[in-house]
């Protein structure tokens, strides 16, 4: 089984600052690292995903996550944020083999002006 | 757009009432999950069909089934409903091969 800890539960940040939301994970076997995020009243938009290759991973919207084997450790960042960034953050992990997602418990980032 | 689509959108049932949710996806999206997601929580896993039979499940009670039919949609079903299974119920897709799944806006489900 998998496990998911996100350590921010809330994050405020100035506009057009850099932003990092950590997270680490526990498994016992390899895994697919995945970052959502959820806008009020959404469901979950991808932001990116780790499944094999390189460990600096780009996705959506100028975000962009490290994987980190060893801290057992998926951290995403963006080095510069918009007040459209405020947003829940979710990590999420699977099982390379049977793809059931574990989520962190979230991130709320909260962008000022 | 998505690519998923959750049906209704938000639904209030009284406590001890049953309930059917619907997902429909994309054409090739072989698998399905289910997830539960509490106000202010992350979601939880409920359920996973692959090709129309379960193959994973999550720590629900059996009052939660489900269904994936050949023409890519699929349902959730409730029974007994309790006030703590007001939450967002959300659908996830993905092709065979896996690259991560799609998810759906939920439905909202309101139990009184």
């Amino acid at each position: 089984a998998q496990s998911v800890t996100q350590l921010d539960s809330q994050v405020p940040v100035f506009e057009e600052a850099p932003v990092e939301l950590r997270c680490n994970y526990s498994s016992s076997v390899s895994v697919y690292l995945f970052w959502y995020v959820q806008y009020p009243n959404q469901g979950l938009q991808l932001l990116l995903k780790y499944l094999s290759g390189s460990t600096l991973v780009k996705g959506i919207n100028g975000f962009e996550a490290e994987f980190n084997k060893s801290q057992t450790s998926f951290h995403l960042r963006k080095p510069s944020v918009h007040i459209s960034d405020t947003a829940e953050y979710f990590c999420a992990v699977s099982d390379r083999n049977d793809y059931k997602l574990s989520f962190g418990a979230g991130t709320t980032v909260t962008v000022r002006a | 757009e998505t690519g998923v689509t959750q049906s209704p959108t938000h639904l209030i049932k009284t406590r001890g009432q049953q309930v059917t949710l619907r997902c429909s996806s994309q054409s090739g999206h072989n698998t399905v999950s289910w997830y539960q997601q509490a106000l202010g929580q992350g979601p939880q896993f409920i359920f996973q069909y692959y090709r129309e039979e379960e193959n994973g499940r999550g720590n629900f009670p059996p009052r939660f089934s489900g269904l994936q039919f050949p023409n890519y949609s699929s349902e959730l079903n409730v029974n007994a409903l309790e006030l703590d299974d007001s939450a967002l119920y959300l659908c996830a897709s993905a092709v065979e091969g896996f690259y991560g799944y799609t998810f759906g806006s939920g439905t909202r489900l309101t139990v009184v």
